[in-house]
């Protein structure tokens, strides 16, 4: 099945920086790439994503990287705010069953 | 918000008994996914419903089982609870399944434990 990587576990930045994680994939054949934003007790929510067509991908402040030779995509978060902290989720289909295999996650904090 | 519901929102059960959670999809979506998410951990994909068949299924033993209803919700069951099923499960709906590469918008939670 896929296997998906997360860095780094926990991001610090002061207010106004930008952040980046960072994932990797097993699977080469993985053609979508969607990132959530998990807020504590709060369900998962999808803030961007990205197809295997394109090699990246600007919602405002937040971009997507994918480099599908390395088998590695990021987010990109600039300008950052106090409310952009919460734990982020990488994500790439399960080879063969049709669902999502998730990172182990990111929990960004943004300093004041 | 998503659209998608999810009941109850919190349970606790006793070790070996067995659990219903359930789930309403976003209108117009056909497909329903249900994680398992522990403390600390991200999502892990149990299965996929699709059109009211199950069509996908990640490393979870047969005693989670699910239905599609034809107005598409869905449920989660699980029997003979084990202390390690505690866990926040979340369902996710999509238009389409997850292999057509479309969004999966995530319920609130049903946050179960199990003493």
């Amino acid at each position: 099945g896929e296997n998906v990587e997360q860095h780094p576990s926990t991001l610090s930045v002061q207010e106004g920086d930008s952040a980046v994680i960072k994932c990797t994939y097993s699977d080469s054949a993985s053609n979508y790439f969607p990132w959530y934003k998990q807020e504590l007790g709060k369900r998962p929510q999808l803030i961007i994503d990205i197809r295997s067509n394109v090699g990246e991908k600007k919602d405002q402040r937040i971009a997507v990287t994918l480099n599908k030779t390395a088998k590695h995509f990021s987010l990109h978060i600039t300008e950052t705010q106090p409310e952009d902290s919460a734990v982020y989720f990488c994500a790439a289909p399960t080879r063969g069953a049709d669902g999502l295999t998730f990172g182990k996650g990111t929990h960004l904090i943004i300093q004041p | 918000e998503t659209g998608v519901t999810q009941s109850p929102t919190h349970l606790i059960k006793t070790r070996g008994q067995q659990v219903t959670l359930r789930c309403s999809s976003q209108s117009g979506h056909n497909t329903v996914s249900w994680y398992q998410q522990a403390l600390g951990q991200g999502p892990q994909f149990i299965f996929q419903y699709y059109r009211e068949e199950e069509n996908g299924r990640g490393n979870f033993p047969p005693r989670f089982s699910g239905l599609q209803f034809p107005n598409y919700s869905s449920e989660l069951n699980v029997n003979a609870l084990e202390l390690d099923d505690s866990a926040l499960y979340l369902c996710a709906s999509s238009l389409r399944p997850v292999r057509e590469n479309t969004e999966a918008f995530f319920g609130q939670g049903t946050r179960l434990t199990v003493v």
